[in-house]
This record gives C-alpha cells, sequence and structure tokens, in this order.
C-alpha cells in the first residue's frame, strides 16, 4: 500500500501569513489522485483539494494544490483564523486508499 | 442541499456486528457512490471502502475484506456498512462520504459521523 508521509507534523503561523503542507507518497500517486481535507475538532473532514489541484465546490482561493508523482503540495496564500485544525492528504489512486497521519495548524 | 445523515451511536459488545447507515438527500443517489472513513479516539484517518450507488459493486480495504459488507438501497438513497467480530479496537467514529465516478473520486459531503463503541 502507499505510504503518505506529511510534514511538518505541526505549524503555528499568525493570521497573514502563508503556509505551506507537505505530502510525500512511497510510491507514485496512479492520476494524480491526491486529496487534501481539514477537519476541526469534533467535525468530520471537510474537502479542499482532489485531482492534486482542483478546489472543492465552495473552497476560497487562498488554499491551493500542486504537485505530481509522489511530492504534492497544500498552501494556504494568506492565513485566516478560522484556518486551524488538522489537514490530511489522501491518495485515491490504488487500493487501498490511504491518508497521511496530519499535519496541525495552530493559528498563533 | 446535499446531506449525508447517518445513524446513531452504538455500544456493542466484542464479537457482535454492527450496521451504520447513511441516508442521503439532495442528489441523485445512483450517480454517486459512498465511502466509508473511520476514526479512533485521537487517531488519524482510516479507509474501509466504498460502494458504488450506481451498480452496487463495492470495493474494500484488504485489511477489512471478510469482516466489512457495504450495501445500497436505492429506493431509500441510503448505504449501509456492517462491520462484524468486533474488537475494542474497532471502537472509532465511522464517516461516509459522497464520491463519484468509476474511481470513486471524492467530491465534497461527510456525514455527520457515528461514534461505535466496542466494550465488554
Amino acid at each position: 500500500e502507499i505510504v503518505l508521509t506529511q510534514s511538518p507534523g505541526t505549524l503555528s503561523l499568525s493570521p497573514g501569513e502563508r503556509a505551506t503542507l507537505s505530502c510525500r507518497a512511497s510510491q507514485s500517486v496512479s492520476s494524480d489522485y491526491l486529496a487534501w481535507y481539514q477537519q476541526k475538532p469534533g467535525q468530520a473532514p471537510r474537502l479542499l483539494i482532489y485531482g492534486a489541484f482542483r478546489r472543492a465546490t465552495g473552497i476560497p482561493d487562498r488554499f491551493s494544490g500542486s504537485g505530481s508523482g509522489t511530492d504534492f503540495t497544500l498552501t494556504i496564500s494568506r492565513l485566516e483564523p478560522e484556518d486551524f485544525g488538522v489537514y490530511y492528504c489522501q491518495q485515491y489512486g490504488s487500493s487501498p486508499r490511504t491518508f497521511g497521519q496530519g499535519t496541525k495548524l495552530e493559528i498563533k | 442541499q446535499v446531506q449525508l445523515v447517518q445513524s446513531g451511536g452504538e455500544v456493542k459488545k466484542p464479537g457482535a456486528s454492527v450496521k451504520v447507515s447513511c441516508k442521503a438527500s439532495g442528489y441523485t443517489f445512483t450517480s454517486y457512490g459512498i465511502s466509508w472513513v473511520r476514526q479512533a479516539p485521537g487517531q488519524g484517518l482510516e479507509w474501509l471502502g466504498w460502494i458504488s450507488g450506481y451498480n452496487g459493486n463495492p470495493n474494500y480495504a484488504q485489511k477489512f475484506q471478510g469482516r466489512v459488507t457495504m450495501t445500497t438501497d436505492t429506493s431509500a438513497s441510503t448505504g449501509y456498512m456492517e462491520l462484524r467480530s468486533l474488537r475494542s479496537d474497532d471502537t472509532a467514529v465511522y464517516y461516509c462520504e459522497r464520491v463519484k465516478g468509476s474511481s470513486g473520486y471524492p467530491v465534497g459531503y461527510w456525514g455527520q459521523g457515528t461514534l461505535v463503541t466496542v466494550s465488554s
């Protein structure tokens, strides 16, 4: 199965700053089938990006995804206070679909 | 609007089975599939499998093969996930997620989650 490794484990930034989250796969992700989710405490995950760079419906354009093959990045261009939470990447190109262990984004 | 509403929390004994439902509304059920993901307390996300709403074909994670069954009832616009031979490490919040296409790619919209507690 494909192992996804996210870095950093925790990111502490101030509103207005830029956040860069990394997701590295143990083997190439088929068709760049890579998604990013945000999860806040007590809530279901929220889809942000699918297909490596496609924003899901209703997601602000400050969220962007990039990368291909084994290296993917989620960038939040200008952090808002509501962007805190845990961010997960997921590959859905091969079975089993797997998630990264998560990056916790703390807002200073 | 699109909604996925899951059944309520369950407490089960080890060795028992649990069946979680996910009722969809606000879209054509057979045009999408349903994926199932779980999250143990304080842990990350784990994918169990997904099922096509079009033809009812399931695709299970190998880890759960033989222990999980996913089904749909198109007349009720509802998906079901049954997990058997429960163990304490199956204690988790179980989520359903709407997916699309032959690959079942994510398109947003999750259920609210169902807490399944396995305890003697």
